[in-house]
């Protein structure tokens, strides 16, 4: 099973709100990624966790906040976020250097923002 | 700095006819290719990993290829499903995770 899941499918919300995207994944994978994506664009790196600690962080603004409870499972907390952070929010995971020669990153569906 | 870049943005193919999308890369330390299949509106569909050059993999129709500088996907007898965006990544970077650079894409459309 390569199945990366992410709640909501869609999220609409205005610049004052304060909202979470969700992710889980079951591969035993250690690092979880956070990208965003915009309209006929690649996606673009924004965070990883390795470990369930933030080991990367692509100079994000504040607006946004990562949270990795556990190794199954990676948050993306909005607030004030403005309307050009209206996107799709992708999550990753994959397995590390130290647990496998293989480091292919599969994705959730995504997240379709929508900010008002 | 690391650079991936794809051709060509946008190829249209008659149903059955063969041809290829280039991936090439100058990257200070390579990990490993990926090659990804995006349809609109979804998230990545992982295909191939790459991690040495001479390394070939297939999946049905698709062949991917990797050289010391790039990378190739073949597309053989090509049918009107395989319509959507190849996406090509390269993994560079120390530590447990590294980093994903991802070229911007090919946009593949089959007709019937």
């Amino acid at each position: 099973d390569t199945e990366v899941t992410q709640t909501p499918k869609h999220l609409v919300m205005g610049m004052t709100n304060k909202k979470s995207l969700k992710c889980e994944q079951h591969m035993g994978h250690r690092a979880m990624y956070w990208y965003k994506q915009k309209a006929k664009k690649p996606p673009e790196l924004m965070f990883v966790y390795s470990y369930e600690k933030l080991s990367i962080n692509e100079s994000v603004p504040s607006r946004f906040s990562p949270e990795c409870p556990n190794s199954s499972l990676l948050n993306l907390h909005l607030h004030a976020l403005q309307p050009e952070d209206s996107a799709l929010y992708l999550c990753a995971s994959s397995h590390t250097r130290s647990t496998s020669g293989k480091y292919e990153q599969y994705f959730g569906p995504g997240t379709r923002l929508t900010v008002t | 700095e690391d650079q991936v870049t794809q051709s060509p943005e946008a190829l249209r193919l008659q149903e059955g006819e063969s041809s290829s999308l280039n991936c090439s890369y100058t990257v200070s330390g390579l990990r490993g290719l990926f090659w990804y299949r995006q349809d609109p509106g979804k998230g990545p569909e992982f295909l191939f990993t790459l991690y040495s050059a001479g390394e070939e993999k297939e999946k049905e129709r698709l062949k991917a290829t990797l050289t010391k500088k790039e990378s190739f996907l073949h597309i053989t007898a090509p049918k009107p499903e395989d319509s959507a965006t190849y996406l090509c990544a390269v993994l560079t970077g120390s530590g447990n995770t590294g980093k994903l650079i991802f070229g911007q894409g090919t946009t593949l459309q089959v007709k019937p």
